[in-house]
């Protein structure tokens, strides 16, 4: 059974960058689709955005300018940057691994493995 | 405000039948990706519990079914046990955003 663990600050100042960490276990960063995803308090889900197996990322346009999804320091990570964080970035905040390929894009399309989660909250 | 929408709750007695709708747009549930179901309990991450329209991972029970017909996806519970008391969320692809989008959840009460 594949595992995800976040790891990074539970509290962030209004106007830093957060950083985030998920560490995967029983899987390869390298043959997978991996994903940030996060929860307002009370609220629904909303992604984040992606890293492909080889590198390449898509953010959800709402955040772009801000986010940056990479590689971890160590092998089997992979990281989260949002910058310029406000209360409305108060959430938690998920990693998970995207699977369901589609048969015919070969497209993942679910989030079939995910972390317990994060809670960042912005507060000076 | 989410791209998928989904009655904010639904409640029904054990042993009944409850389900949840969920209505997108041509960009995600009416196009050809799969809609996906979620079962959340509080304080903790989302589960997986239908994918690719409707099979069921290990698991799951097969009370538990889901169906998707234009712009509209459906989930059914039969047979509602107290444990099925959870927030569940759908999910689906959206080729207009390309990326992933999230229906805005709903509770169920048993």
């Amino acid at each position: 059974q594949v595992q995800l663990q976040e790891s990074g600050p539970g509290l962030v100042k209004p106007s830093e960058t957060l950083s985030l960490t998920c560490t995967v276990s029983r899987a390869s960063i390298s043959s997978y689709y991996w994903s940030w995803i996060r929860q307002p308090p009370g609220k629904g889900l909303e992604w984040i955005g992606y890293m492909s197996h080889n590198g390449n990322t898509n953010y959800n346009p709402s955040l772009n300018s801000r986010v940056t999804i990479s590689d971890g320091m160590s092998n089997n990570q992979f990281s989260l940057r949002l910058s310029s964080m406000t209360a409305a970035d108060t959430a938690v905040y998920f990693c998970a691994r995207l699977g369901c390929y589609d048969v015919l894009t070969g497209y993942p399309t679910c989030f079939d493995q995910w972390g317990q989660g994060t809670l960042v909250t912005v507060s000076s | 405000q989410s791209v998928l929408t989904q009655p904010p709750s639904v409640s029904g007695a054990p042993g009944q039948r409850v389900t949840i709708s969920c209505t997108g747009g041509s960009s995600n549930v009416k196009a050809e990706f799969a809609v996906h179901w979620y079962l959340q309990r509080p304080g903790t991450a989302p589960k997986l519990l239908i994918y690719g329209n409707n099979n069921r991972p290990s698991g799951v029970p097969d009370r538990i079914s889901a169906s998707k017909s234009g712009t509209s996806a459906s989930l059914v519970i039969t047979g509602l046990q107290a444990d099925d008391e959870a927030d569940y969320y759908c999910q689906a692809f959206d080729s207009g955003l390309s990326g992933w989008v999230f229906g805005g959840g709903t509770k169920l009460t048993v």
